[in-house]
């Protein structure tokens, strides 16, 4: 079984400001990691994901995230947020066997100007 | 080019109706999959396909959650004798089989029981 913790529902930062949105999970078996962004009344798209390799992955819009084995986590950063970037937050962890993806609960990021 | 289409976006049911949802995942992906959401949750894994074969319905919350996919191409969830608890957020979404950890997502339909 496998799990992901969100650990802030709700983060509000100034824009411009740097942002960290953490992200924990438990699994017993070596897992995948993915980040999607979700916009009011738009499907889940995938930010960056973790696979394999270099435990810095990061997406075109300037986040990145970091696969820390030892601490279970897979923290998203960036170091200074635009108001286009307020949005739900969702990590995910899958199984390089399985298919599904687990969910966590998600972090609303608002960017005040 | 065309992402994952969903139909139709909200749907209002009568508590004891039927519904049903249809996916229309981007042509070519293989593997197709079935999500719920609950209002201020994450989304929760229901069913998987690959092409036809339904290899994955661990997820599906009771015998009245139904899927198909009987062509291996355009999906359908219907959910029998709807409850007030079925209210939620219904994704799908679709991958290609040699990289089925990116799945991409449709905008999701809306379902309300009343």
């Amino acid at each position: 079984a496998q799990s992901v913790t969100q650990l802030d529902s709700q983060v509000p930062v100034f824009e411009e400001a740097p942002v960290e949105l953490r992200c924990n999970y438990s699994s017993s078996v070596s897992v995948y990691l993915f980040w999607y962004v979700q916009y009011p009344n738009q499907g889940l798209q995938l930010l960056l994901k973790y696979l394999s390799g270099s435990t810095l992955v990061k997406s075109i819009n300037g986040f990145e995230a970091e696969f820390n084995k030892s601490q279970t986590s897979f923290h998203l950063r960036k170091p200074s947020v635009h108001i286009s970037d307020t949005a739900e937050y969702f990590c995910a962890v899958s199984q390089p066997s399985g298919s599904r993806l687990t969910f966590g609960e998600g972090t609303q990021l608002t960017v005040n100007p | 080019g065309a992402g994952v289409s969903q139909s139709p976006r909200y749907k209002v049911a009568k508590r004891g109706q039927d519904v049903a949802l249809r996916c229309d995942p981007i042509s070519g992906h293989v593997s197709l999959f079935w999500y719920q959401q609950a209002l201020g949750q994450g989304p929760e894994f229901l069913t998987y396909f690959q092409n036809e074969a339904q290899l994955d319905k661990s997820g599906l919350p009771s015998d009245r959650f139904f899927a198909e996919r009987p062509e291996g191409s355009v999906s359908t969830l219907k959910i029998q004798r709807t409850q007030q608890e079925d209210s939620a957020v219904y994704l799908c979404a679709s991958s290609l089989r040699r990289d089925r950890n990116e799945q991409f997502f449709g905008p999701g339909t809306r379902l309300t029981v009343l």
